[in-house]
């Protein structure tokens, strides 16, 4: 069974430096998409960023980039020039898609990040 | 365009009762899942819906959750009878594509807590 690990339940960083979240998956398959959410407090999950499994090429959205290490089963999140709007808590995800059709993420236990000004 | 949409936020009920969730995708969303966090827990899933069909149960608890999705629109998980251990917090999400991966637009989540 897919697994989805976030060693790091809490991480803080300050207000314009550079933070990595990590996460690292356990899966028998070949070809799957992981993603990272982020939740605002009391606010909705929303994607940060997704990677699929057969790019080799690291995904990146503006200040959002993953290092992907398909090898060591590793996707971790780094969030540079990092913003007050940033802080939230942050899931990792793996994307199951089954031959019947059938489908759902697999989700890590969290990170909570704080930005500190 | 609107996003998913979950209702109650927060219900506070006995243990006994019932409960019904209220989960609105993304219209011309075909998929929609449910998932639970539980206090302190990894988020984990619970089932999906291909318009009004459930594709996938498997994270189902037991048969005191009951989900539905009238006509492949918006969908109801009831909770009968709630006990303390289903307390947690309820996200839906939809997509759009079928056949292959593609992004879950989540709800806010309705709080559970099962006094």
């Amino acid at each position: 069974a897919q697994t989805v690990t976030q060693s790091q339940p809490e991480m803080s960083v300050q207000e314009a430096e550079t933070v990595t979240l990590s996460c690292t998956y356990d899966t028998s398959e070949s070809d799957y998409y992981l993603f990272w959410y982020k939740q605002p407090p009391s606010r909705q999950m929303i994607l940060v960023i997704r990677q699929e499994a057969y790019k080799q090429q690291n995904a990146t959205e503006n200040r959002f980039s993953v290092n992907f290490q398909k090898a060591a089963k590793s996707f971790s999140l780094k969030i540079s020039d990092s913003q007050l709007g940033d802080a939230a808590m942050y899931f990792c995800a793996y994307h199951r898609l089954f031959q019947g059709g059938s489908e759902k993420l697999v989700f890590g236990k969290g990170t909570k990040l704080t930005v500190n000004p | 365009e609107a996003g998913v949409t979950q209702f109650p936020s927060h219900s506070v009920i006995e243990k006994g009762q019932t409960v019904t969730l209220r989960c609105d995708p993304i219209s011309g969303h075909d998929n929609l899942y449910w998932y639970r966090r539980v206090m302190g827990k990894e988020i984990k899933f619970l089932l999906h819906f291909v318009k009004e069909s459930k594709q996938d149960e498997s994270g189902m608890p037991n048969n005191r959750f009951l989900a539905e999705r009238t006509g492949g629109t918006y969908s109801t998980l009831k909770v009968q009878p709630a006990e303390l251990e289903d307390s947690g917090v309820y996200f839906c999400a939809s997509s759009q594509i079928r056949g292959r991966p593609d992004t879950q637009y989540f709800g806010p989540g309705t709080r559970l807590t099962v006094l």
